[in-house]
């Protein structure tokens, strides 16, 4: 079966760093995505890897092993705004050139004063 | 605002009803899919469609169905419904239909779906 892990809830202080992890197994690999989601609100792009490596944005840093199926998110000088859960997903190629998504359960951060 | 529209934003219903739920993607984008969100599911991917053609399925129900028109917009179908099928209903967009770089997606506001 696909499977993702990711910690259920992390909390942190204003202006630190938080790395949130995220593991998969999944029967194919187009590419590993990240989005943020405020309560009650859409999911909304973050970051997207799809070779080794780190990729920055801003803020917001995503890194990615394909041999450990593990990648992480890394959020610096974080903001209260930056409370919101956030989901890693696996996009997976079809037969018909499509995308497959397997998204995990999603990580809820509380960012405190 | 990410440019994809969908209606209703909210919709009660009664078990074993039929509705149908409609998306609008930005403007020039190729590709719709839809999700499913749960308190206890989580996001799940149900099926996606490029430029009319189905090309990805992923947990949809039988019960469940979808389509591209010509003009873009698409609809999701859900029949026969079940209090379970109670959640929230993301439409996404993207310019294409696998990756080619990073092709994000862009969700619209979604429509929540009360069985009773």
């Amino acid at each position: 079966g696909q499977n993702i892990d990711q910690p259920t809830e992390m909390t942190a202080t204003e202006g630190a760093i938080v790395q949130i992890n995220c593991t998969y197994q999944t029967s194919g690999f187009n590419g590993l995505f990240w989005y943020q989601q405020h309560a009650g609100e859409a999911p909304t792009f973050l970051s997207y890897n799809v070779l080794d490596g780190l990729e920055e944005k801003g803020r917001f840093s995503s890194f990615l092993s394909r041999s450990k199926g593990y990648s992480y998110l890394l959020l610096k000088e974080l903001q209260m705004k930056d409370s919101a859960s956030y989901l890693c997903a696996v996009s997976r190629p079809t037969l018909l050139y499509g995308q497959n998504f397997v998204f995990g359960p999603g990580t809820r951060l509380s960012v405190l004063p | 605002d990410s440019g994809v529209t969908q209606t209703p934003k909210h919709l009660i219903t009664a078990t074993g009803q039929r509705v149908t739920l409609r998306c609008s993607p930005r403007s020039g984008d190729l590709s719709v899919y839809w999700y499913q969100q749960s308190l206890d599911q989580g996001l799940q991917f149900l099926i996606q469609y490029y430029n009319g053609e189905e090309r990805a399925k992923g947990n949809i129900l039988e019960r469940f169905s979808a389509q591209q028109f010509p003009d873009l917009h698409s609809e999701l179908n859900l029949s026969s419904l079940e209090l379970g099928d109670s959640a929230l209903y993301f439409c996404a967009s993207s310019p294409r239909t696998r990756l080619a770089g990073s092709d994000e997606q862009f969700f619209g506001p979604g429509t929540r779906l009360t069985v009773l």
